[in-house]
């Protein structure tokens, strides 16, 4: 069965730094989304993106923030200058139609 | 904007007993439901779904009814097993942007679910 995969698994930074957390959606899908889930709380909204464009970002998505479908099978989520606060599981999903969204198994991500 | 109220948690049941997990929701227009399982150490997954009222999502013995009139949908199975301690969060899913998203899901806070032999 189809899944979505994200790489890596963890990630250990230092505050200050960028990071790139990568995502392969489901080949035939077309709407890509990010969320978060900051340890012990809901899981947030960050962004959603159709067509190469950003659809819909949360007020969590500021220019720190970034993200790219560079290669029609990667979708990426990039943090300029990560701070403590950005600690979070990050995860990706995708839905090519309908309103299933398949979610990926997260990438934990530690700002030190 | 929309928001989804899940019962307060953790929730420890012995196995074979009765569970309900309750979720309310605000929202405009006619969202869709959900209810994801996040297992320890993994990510989301699907358990069901209902797209209109009235609807009865069901899967692996949960199920949960969209009630439009008292806008809950919430979680039940008959015979909890151990297997099935795990996260539970209910979401809705809005149109979105223009019809060119197929909208965000906004998540309750999710219910520890822990189940003793």
């Amino acid at each position: 069965e189809p899944e979505v995969t994200q790489t890596p698994s963890h990630q250990v930074t230092q505050m200050g730094q960028e990071v790139i957390l990568r995502c392969v959606p489901i080949s035939n899908h077309l709407y890509f989304y990010w969320y978060r889930q900051i340890l012990g709380q809901k899981v947030e909204f960050l962004v959603s993106f159709y067509n190469n464009e950003i659809s819909e970002k949360s007020e969590i998505f500021d220019d720190q923030f970034s993200v790219e479908r560079p290669d029609g099978s990667n979708f990426t989520l990039k943090i300029r200058s990560t701070k403590l606060e950005d600690s979070a599981m990050y995860f990706c999903a995708s839905i090519w139609s309908g309103k299933t969204q398949y979610f990926g198994p997260g990438t934990r991500l530690l700002v030190l | 904007g929309n928001s989804v109220t899940q019962m307060e948690g953790p929730v420890t049941l012995s196995e074979e007993a009765f569970l309900t997990i309750n979720c309310t929701y605000t929202a405009t227009g006619y969202p869709s439901l959900f209810w994801y399982v996040q297992y320890p150490g993994e990510g989301l997954q699907l358990l069901l779904k209902a797209t209109k009222a009235d609807d009865k999502g069901s899967n692996k013995g949960f199920e949960a009814t969209y009630r439009k009139e008292t806008t809950s949908f919430h979680l039940e199975k008959g015979s909890v097993q151990v297997s099935d301690s795990a996260v539970y969060f209910c979401a809705l899913s809005d149109v979105g942007n223009g019809g060119t998203s197929y909208g965000k899901l906004t998540f309750g806070q999710g219910t520890i679910l822990t189940v003793h032999p």
